[in-house]
């Protein structure tokens, strides 16, 4: 079945950098586009960036363009997601999801949480 | 600040039907299709409603949504103790480039 695991989560201080990854299985990952997703404390959903299946077009919220970068590795099966310039406000629980039909997301990482502060 | 508008909550009784609007412009549910999404708090985000009605497999059908231009809407009939959770709705929009949730709802099962 499809399984999406996320890892790279953790604590850092303001202006750091974390890389957050997501190991894929049980469908073709290199025919998929790929999405990262947050959720900051008592906040609600915040989609953070897009990228197609070959990894040539990017999306991003406007909230992270130019600090972080979405990756991905087709041969093994995974994306990533390198966070730089962090601030507090980036103190998140964040997932990687798979595209699905309609611009929707069918399956999603179990979430990995990222703490911004000194 | 989301593009898309929700309640910030909703509640039944079990058996009862709940409604969840969300309202949005030209540039995303006016020309792209919309999502909903379920949430329970410290778990993944579960697909409920794309392409504005569509259920993926698994979902129950006391899941529904509609949309009639900038606006769209997901009900729950026979509310269930287990429905109750954050629901998001989402779709593509063409301004920002860019993919938007809405405020999010809080369903409670009274």
């Amino acid at each position: 079945q499809v399984q999406l695991v996320q890892s790279g989560g953790g604590l850092v201080e303001p202006g750091g950098s974390l890389r957050l990854s997501c190991a894929t299985s049980g469908f073709d990952f290199s025919d998929h586009y790929m999405t990262w997703v947050r959720q900051a404390p008592g906040k609600g959903l915040e989609w953070l960036s897009y990228i197609s299946s070959r990894g040539t077009t990017i999306y991003y919220a406007e909230s992270v363009k130019g600090r972080f970068t979405t990756s991905r590795d087709n041969a093994k099966n995974s994306l990533f997601l390198q966070m730089n310039s962090l601030r507090v406000e980036d103190t998140a629980v964040y997932y990687c999801a798979k595209d699905g039909y309609g611009l929707s997301f069918d399956s999603w990482g179990q979430g990995t949480l990222v703490t911004v502060s000194s | 600040q989301s593009v898309l508008t929700q309640p910030p909550s909703a509640s039944g009784t079990p058996g009862q039907r709940v409604t969840i609007s969300c309202f949005g412009s030209s540039s995303n549910i006016g020309s792209n299709t919309v999502n909903w999404y379920q949430h329970l708090p410290g778990t993944a985000p579960k697909l409920l409603i794309y392409s504005d009605k569509q259920r993926p497999s698994g979902v129950p059908d006391r899941f529904s949504g509609s949309k009639s231009g900038t606006s769209a809407s997901l009900a729950i009939s026979g509310l269930q103790s287990e429905d109750e959770a954050d629901y998001y709705c989402a779709a593509w929009d063409d301004s920002l480039i860019g993919y938007v949730f809405g405020t999010g709802t809080k369903v409670t099962v009274l």
